[in-house]
């Protein structure tokens, strides 16, 4: 069973929406990342928040807005998306130093990902 | 040339069948070695890590050849529940977090 939780886990949503993807960890984790993944690929790093701060953006167009309101919580806000975002996306968890988190310090942990459909 | 190299397959075996999967990576900074499991439709999950002195979990056992940028999966006794995609994946750690490479994975199909 995976620590790391994602809602929702289906979303539908045209192109003029705004909706959001929430994912969640109590694992300790200082490092969350968000992937997509089309089907028959392998995951594509989109962000990297370390520390709660943004380490990486993977040249995400910014329809794809991410935040990270606390270590345990990291969202993707999504708005005027094209049906090509139409995808699994995917996050996951890492530790990032000492102390008592689950891990080594490079596994990274998925969570079951939201499977979006832009209509 | 691709970052992580895996052959697509699918390797179509029967049950307990030994198969071995194979892999090479270009990016000599690579510090630190997975094989994942995927399921269709689901996320991955890691299965094992790789080190430098191989490695075994059961019925899975792994191989890292540092000097050859080669990483090996070896599987005993298949089950028809070890269906399944199997990513290799070579990580390079920063400060606070780390990047994966995935390979695009091996398609495995176990059968009665």
């Amino acid at each position: 069973d995976t620590e790391v939780t994602q809602t929702p886990k289906h979303l539908v949503m045209g192109m003029t929406n705004k909706k959001s993807l929430k994912c969640e960890q109590h694992m300790g984790h200082r490092a969350m990342y968000w992937y997509k993944q089309k089907a028959k690929k392998p995951p594509e790093l989109m962000f990297v928040y370390s520390y709660e701060k943004l380490s990486i953006n993977e040249s995400v167009p910014s329809r794809f807005s991410p935040e990270c309101p606390n270590s345990s919580l990291l969202n993707l806000h999504l708005h005027a998306l094209q049906p090509e975002d139409s995808a699994l996306y995917l996050c996951a968890s890492s530790r990032s130093g000492s102390g008592r988190a689950r891990g080594s310090y490079n596994e990274q942990f998925f969570g079951p990902g939201t499977r979006l459909t832009v209509l | 040339r691709k970052e992580v190299e895996q052959d697509p397959g699918p390797f179509n075996v029967p049950e307990g069948a030994t198969v071995a999967f194979n892999c090479t990576y270009s990016n000599s900074a690579s510090q630190s070695f997975f094989w994942y499991r995927q399921d269709c439709r689901k996320e991955p999950k890691l299965l094992m890590s790789v080190y430098s002195s191989g490695n075994e979990d059961g019925r899975f056992t792994a191989q890292l050849n540092r000097a050859s940028q080669y990483i090996s999966l070896l599987i005993r006794d298949s089950k028809l529940s070890d269906s399944a995609t199997y990513l290799c994946v070579v990580n390079i750690r920063h400060s606070g977090y780390s990047t994966l490479t995935f390979g695009k994975g091996t398609m495995l199909l176990v059968s009665p």
